[in-house]
């Protein structure tokens, strides 16, 4: 079974830019999450969806940031225009309904510049 | 609010040596506890998880953790390190009971292993 994947691994641009960063979960996996890890902090969340319905967003941290996740399967997360501080490893996760453990992608590591 | 203590940034030890990684959390209802391990250029793995039932749990690579409750404490720990064990940890606690609330991280661990 394949797991939690993220596209792409690695993105480079230049702020003001806009990116879009992929996500597709686990198959069947209801909930799918985002956190974010800025340089040197603890890996924080941005939000959760239930399918394709958002469940939490709490976490996002400004409305230059747009994530959906189309018919509850793959997701994304578009950050325009992007700052300096956008700047992290952006994960995903997802999990079944119910189910307290998180499966986690490899991340994608976002550079600003 | 919720948090989770990870004091050490930064850890080496021998290779063969024991291992203590600390965490500690803040939360108002008993928690899940997680260990997740990142190497380097790969996503985050669980280690080992912690529900209900026998505070001490055994996870993969040979590491277990212990949750104390009066300490609000969930240690990582490992009687033998091997080089492969350099990646970084993270503790994360998430909601009892209610399965599908995000997790909320600490700081995470740096582990270096010399040899």
């Amino acid at each position: 079974e394949a797991g939690v994947t993220q596209f792409p691994s690695h993105s480079v641009i230049e702020k003001g830019q806009t990116v879009t960063l992929r996500c597709d979960p686990i198959s069947g996996h209801d909930n799918l999450y985002w956190y974010r890890r800025v340089m040197g902090k603890e890996i924080k969340f941005l939000l959760h969806f239930v399918k394709e319905s958002k469940q939490d967003e709490s976490g996002m941290p400004n409305n230059r940031f747009l994530a959906e996740r189309t018919g509850g399967t793959y997701s994304t997360l578009k950050v325009q225009p992007a700052e300096l501080e956008d700047s992290g490893v952006y994960f995903c996760a997802s999990s079944p309904q119910g189910y307290a453990e998180a499966f986690f992608g490899q991340g994608t590591r976002l550079t600003v510049v | 609010a919720q948090s989770v203590t990870q004091p050490d940034i930064h850890i080496t030890v021998s290779e063969g040596a024991s291992l203590e990684l600390r965490c500690n959390y803040s939360y108002g209802a008993t928690p899940y506890l997680f260990w997740y391990v990142q190497s380097p250029g790969q996503g985050l793995q669980l280690l080992l998880k912690y529900f209900s039932g026998d505070t001490l749990v055994q996870g993969i690579k040979g590491f277990e953790a212990e949750f104390k409750r009066s300490q609000s404490s969930f240690n990582l720990r490992k009687p033998s390190v091997h080089w492969s064990d350099a990646a970084e940890y993270f503790c994360a606690v998430g909601l009892y009971n209610s399965g599908n609330t995000p997790l909320v991280f600490g700081k995470g661990t740096r582990l270096s292993v010399i040899a």
